[in-house]
């Protein structure tokens, strides 16, 4: 079935580090893949998406590429912040669900 | 207040005892979906629903029952709790399969 494989955590960055966490997938279909985030506490908020290869979701300076030929979604940030500390779920949804990774432990110190 | 609410919040119980845990959402979704979040296990897929009426098995569908005679509505039922099923909660809403989910604040369940 359908699944997602996300780089595991958790990973600590200082202010202004240059942030990659990978996701690779595999998928019977054509599939929309999809970024969240969830802060302490909270459900789970959408970061970004692509639906279709080729495509560049992005928000808040983060930023991902449906690669189809590599099946990858990597989501990247050129400068993060203390305030993007939370954990990032890689998602993609197929065949009338959504199914997502385990999620990335993200720290980012002053 | 307009979105997506679930209910209790935290909720302890023992095991074989029969627990419902509630989820409402104001927009009009058609997709409702259940997930449990476990460490090391990120959210996995417990049922989903395309619509009233219509209910489907995720993953990790064993031990757990839906219904959704109303769009808005969809209960979640562990019809004999048991340890294993201590974690956090989470519904979701959506307008399709594709589209953005809307999640609640998730319900922590502690089965003793």
């Amino acid at each position: 079935g359908d699944s997602v494989t996300q780089m595991e955590g958790p990973v600590t960055l200082s202010e202004e580090a240059f942030l990659t966490i990978n996701c690779t997938y595999t998928a019977t279909g054509y599939p929309s893949l999809f970024w969240y985030v969830q802060y302490p506490g909270e459900g789970l908020q959408l970061l970004l998406k692509a639906t279709k290869a080729d495509d560049k979701g992005s928000n808040k300076g983060f930023e991902a590429t449906y690669r189809k030929e590599t099946t990858s979604f990597h989501l990247e940030k050129g400068s993060v912040q203390v305030s993007d500390s939370a954990v990032y779920f890689c998602a993609l949804s197929d065949n009338n669900d959504m199914r997502f990774g385990a999620g990335t432990r993200l720290t980012v110190k002053p | 207040d307009a979105g997506i609410t679930q209910s209790p919040r935290y909720k302890i119980t023992e095991t074989g005892r029969q627990v419902t845990l509630m989820c409402h959402q104001t927009w009009s979704h058609s997709y409702m979906f259940w997930y449990r979040q476990d460490l090391g296990h990120g959210l996995r897929l417990i049922y989903y629903s395309a619509a009233a009426d219509i209910t489907d098995k995720g993953e990790v569908s064993d031990g757990y029952v839906v219904s959704r005679s109303k769009t808005e509505n969809f209960p979640l039922t562990l019809e004999s709790a048991t340890r294993s099923q201590t974690s956090v909660y989470f519904c979701a809403s959506g307008r399709g399969v594709n589209e953005k989910l809307f999640f609640g604040s998730g319900t922590q369940l502690s089965v003793l």
